[in-house]
């Protein structure tokens, strides 16, 4: 079964430097979440698309963006990388309006920032 | 402020035994729970959801879910070393996740040969 396919899967930035990272859901999904999880903490809500729209905002820096494409890709642009930005990125995808709506993660990018 | 409370651990279990996995979680308004199981340095990966007031059974797991005393469980029967990461328990509102998931910070269980 298809899943949630992230890229890169290793990301290595210095200070300073942009990264974008890149999502796809799994077919037929329209919704997209990206979290955020240090080293051992729980994963951190930074934004979700539904429909190629922004639904929700969490805990994202103002230098972080993101978008979800007419093929419900999303990208997680990072501008003005900083150390405490290194952590393992997930992407996330579901059917939203489910009652049961379950999310899918992917194996997520691990960005280091030196 | 919506917030799932996990004691962190490490749970530590010896195999073949019970594995009991426990969750709290303080807004009224959360109606879907779930169980994530996270190995290190990979992605969640989801193991049991749970909607209603009682049990859920699925092969060696069970989940519980008592709203009144908002509290949500995960046993783990004949518990193998294969077993051992970190479970995240999950809430969200029915109908979709308007913010996401709200996570605990997970417990590290060890399942000790």
């Amino acid at each position: 079964a298809a899943g949630v396919i992230q890229s890169p899967r290793h990301l290595i930035k210095e200070k300073r430097e942009t990264a974008t990272l890149k999502c796809y859901p799994i077919p037929r999904h329209d919704t997209v979440y990206w979290y955020q999880q240090g080293p051992g903490q729980d994963p951190q809500f930074l934004i979700s698309f539904y429909e190629k729209m922004q639904s929700d905002k969490g805990s994202i820096p103002d230098r972080f963006s993101a978008q979800q494409f007419s093929d419900y890709h999303s990208e997680l642009n990072m501008s003005s990388l900083e150390l405490g930005d290194s952590a393992l990125y997930f992407c996330a995808s579901s059917q939203r309006g489910q009652w049961n709506e379950k999310l899918f993660f992917g194996s997520g990018t691990q960005l280091s920032v030196l | 402020q919506k917030e799932v409370e996990q004691n962190s651990g490490p749970l530590s279990v010896p195999e073949g035994a019970i594995a009991s996995l426990n969750c709290t979680y303080s807004d009224r308004g959360s109606q879907s729970f779930f169980w994530y199981r996270q190995y290190s340095g990979k992605s969640p990966e989801l193991i049991m959801f749970i909607y209603s007031n009682g049990d859920k059974e699925d092969g060696r797991f069970t989940a519980q879910l008592n709203k009144a005393s908002q509290y949500v469980s995960l046993l783990i029967r004949d518990s193998q070393p294969s077993d051992s990461a970190t479970y995240l328990c999950a809430a969200t509102y029915s109908g979709g996740g308007a913010d996401g998931l709200t996570f605990g910070k997970g417990t590290h269980l060890i399942i000790q040969p």
